[in-house]
């Protein structure tokens, strides 16, 4: 059956340092991977992709880091701001002829000032 | 504001009643995506329009909901005979990048409470 996950992983931080938020996916067919943020009562926002045949992608403050051996996906996210406090969403789409995102339970990023 | 939309924003209705949610995606995106969220989830795929066609359905949609797209623009989510457990938020996202398919942009919801 599903679990009700009222109670987010939660990371705190704070300002300044850096941040690693961890996911581990299950589907070892799928080819692609993203990191999306939402913040309180709005939809996510896409942060990073990841293909693949890549190991590691960086972008404005983010890193996504792929370890395809261990199912294991990270987002790390440089000099926290408190702007990036919002739960973070790791997702993962299949090889194949689908469009489905299969999105992660999600972890509680909490920026200390 | 050229954003994902999505209206009524929040829906409070009885159970056995029908709800219908609409979506406008940015203009020039061709595909659009219905996902259901409740609280402390991660997003839950519903259903994927390429232009007008209806390319790919959940399990989660059972017979009650009905997605559609009629030319290829908006596009509405109807409900029939409402559940409790049909409260949630419902999330519309549009793209247009075959090549990044996650690279979605989701609207701010809609959010149904059925009492």
């Amino acid at each position: 059956g599903e679990s009700v996950g009222l109670h987010l992983p939660t990371l705190s931080v704070q300002e300044g340092d850096n941040s690693i938020i961890n996911c581990a996916y299950s589907n070892s067919a799928s080819d692609y991977f993203i990191w999306y943020k939402q913040e309180s009562g709005k939809g996510p926002q896409f942060i990073i992709d990841i293909r693949s045949n890549m190991d590691k992608r960086q972008g404005q403050r983010v890193t996504v880091l792929l370890n395809k051996t261990v199912k294991h996906l990270s987002l790390q996210i440089a000099a926290t701001q408190p702007g990036d406090s919002a739960v973070y969403f790791c997702a993962e789409k299949a090889r194949g002829a689908t469009n489905k995102l299969i999105f992660g339970t999600g972890t509680l990023l909490a920026v200390q000032p | 504001d050229t954003g994902v939309s999505q209206d009524p924003r929040h829906k409070i209705t009885k159970r056995g009643q029908n709800v219908t949610f609409r979506c406008d995606p940015i203009s020039e995106h061709n595909r659009l995506y219905w996902y259901r969220q409740t609280l402390g989830q991660g997003p839950e795929f519903l259903t994927y329009f390429q232009n007008e066609a209806q390319l790919e359905k959940s399990r989660l949609l059972s017979d009650r909901f009905s997605a559609e797209r009629p030319k290829g623009s908006f596009s509405t989510l109807e409900i029939q005979r409402t559940e409790q457990g049909d409260s949630a938020m419902y999330l519309c996202a549009s793209s247009i990048h075959p090549w990044d398919p996650g690279e979605l942009f989701f609207g701010e919801g809609s959010r149904l409470t059925v009492l």
